[in-house]
């Protein structure tokens, strides 16, 4: 079982639509969740982060963690197909190394 | 564009043979971390370096090692290769050593072995 996982679509929605990814962890040394969004062909950019449990606005992005389920969401409002990209979450698992354990993907497409 | 220079963009070789592939990190950055990514496994952290010390190790293969220079870019060099060995690979710096140290990337050398 991988630590990290996430559903790895792809996901295709209307202009306009609200999106919902997701992921699992298994465990999270820091409480600390990324979103990172990559491009076709380029490498992954850091969208979000956010601590512990609750909700992280940032424009038309919100990050959410809910810690008792181990689950972590990004929602994306009024979605735009500049937003077509594939979105990585990504955690530290453990204390003492510091490495990022990122989840496959979800590969998102917006509809004009 | 991210500031994380990778050189060659791409690289087509043959399996057994030996390739270097190269990083210059953000101006200021003294961490350079190393990424495997395929469809099957997705990114995978390789190796991470923080001003020339090597700090943490992930997946990566013995046939494959890096260093970090006093001029702080990074080479990783992958031996021995194999198809399975065919991935992007991309580096990422960040001014810290920590999680909390937000990781730039660049754009990533696409490896094919044949």
């Amino acid at each position: 079982q991988k630590e990290v996982e996430q559903d790895p679509g792809p996901l295709s929605v209307p202009e306009g639509a609200i999106v919902s990814l997701n992921c699992t962890y298994s465990n999270s040394a820091f409480q600390y969740f990324m979103w990172y969004r990559q491009y076709s062909r380029k490498g992954p950019e850091l969208l979000m982060y956010t601590y512990s449990s609750g909700n992280k606005e940032d424009g038309r992005f919100t990050a959410q963690v809910d810690k008792s389920s181990k689950y972590i969401s990004l929602f994306i409002r009024d979605s735009q197909p500049s937003d077509s990209a594939t979105y990585l979450c990504a955690t530290v698992l453990r204390a003492g190394s510091y490495q990022l354990t990122f989840g496959k993907g979800t590969k998102l497409s917006v509809i004009p | 564009d991210s500031g994380v220079t990778q050189t060659p963009k791409h690289l087509i070789t043959a399996t057994g043979q030996r390739v270097t592939l190269r990083c210059s990190p953000r101006s200021g950055d003294l961490s350079v971390y190393w990424y495997q990514q395929s469809l099957d496994q997705g990114l995978q952290f390789l190796i991470q370096y923080y001003n020339g010390e090597e700090r943490a190790k992930g997946n990566i293969l013995e046939r494959f090692s890096a260093q970090q220079f006093p001029d702080l870019h990074s080479e990783l060099n992958l031996s021995s290769l194999e198809l399975g060995d065919s991935a992007l690979y991309f580096c990422a710096s960040s001014v810290g050593e920590g999680p909390y140290s937000e990781q730039y990337f660049g754009p990533g050398t696409r490896l094919t072995v044949t």
